[in-house]
């Protein structure tokens, strides 16, 4: 059964580094990429970046000098690090599953971590 | 950047209805395309990938159509457990997400 959990602080203060674990099953990160997309309360999705099945890294442009993702493939775990974070990154924040794009996108998502960041 | 324009932003029908919904690309994405329902307090879920496929486990009602610019997500009959935001996934050339549409029944 494939599955996607996020784990993570609930509450950030502003200027911090946010810290984030995607943990799967069901599947291999090397066989799959992960995206992390985000959802601020009460507004649309925005993708963030993904960490491609053999590790390389793309970014949204909008977050790319703020933002990190790499992986364990051992512990079959994806972690994402976004710094300097203000009060507008207060999210929920989804990791989900890619195989490459056109092909098994985003069809399994984890239930979702909720960040405030706190000014 | 690819833009998506989904539409309507909010829809309200009654039980039985037949539902469309709809998304225009700012260019050609072939059929690189997916449907998403989001339900209060949950993750997304996959509905429709690449244009019209159905994804396995969702019913037959949900179905999406369309290729190059314009797409459609249709629900032939809605029922009571539709209600949901529903938001379309370009994939052709990276990512871009609809503004959703919130579905209520009438």
């Amino acid at each position: 059964q494939v599955q996607l959990k996020e784990s993570g602080p609930v509450l950030v203060q502003a200027s911090e580094t946010l810290s984030l674990t995607c943990t799967v099953s069901g599947f291999s990160l090397t066989n799959y990429g992960v995206i992390w997309v985000r959802q601020p309360p009460g507004k649309g999705l925005e993708w963030m970046g993904i960490i491609w099945r053999n590790g390389n890294t793309d970014y949204n442009s909008a977050l790319k000098s703020r933002l990190s993702i790499n992986r364990d493939t051992s512990k079959s775990q994806v972690f994402l690090k976004m710094n300097s974070l203000q009060t507008d990154d207060t999210a929920i924040y989804y990791c989900t599953r890619v195989r490459r794009f056109g092909v098994q996108v985003m069809d399994a998502w984890g239930q979702g971590a909720s960040v405030t960041v706190s000014s | 950047d690819i833009q998506m324009t989904q539409s309507p932003s909010f829809l309200s029908a009654s039980v039985g209805d037949r539902v469309t919904i709809n998304c225009k690309a700012s260019q050609n994405i072939n059929r690189y395309l997916n449907w998403y329902q989001q339900k209060l307090g949950e993750a997304p879920k996959l509905l429709i990938y690449n244009a019209n496929s159905l994804q396995t486990g969702i019913p037959s009602r949900f179905s999406g159509s369309g290729s190059g610019t314009d797409f459609t997500l249709t629900i032939s009959s809605l029922q009571p457990e539709d209600v949901a935001t529903y938001f379309c996934l370009q994939h052709n050339s990276w990512l871009t997400f609809g503004s959703g549409t919130k579905l209520e029944i009438k």
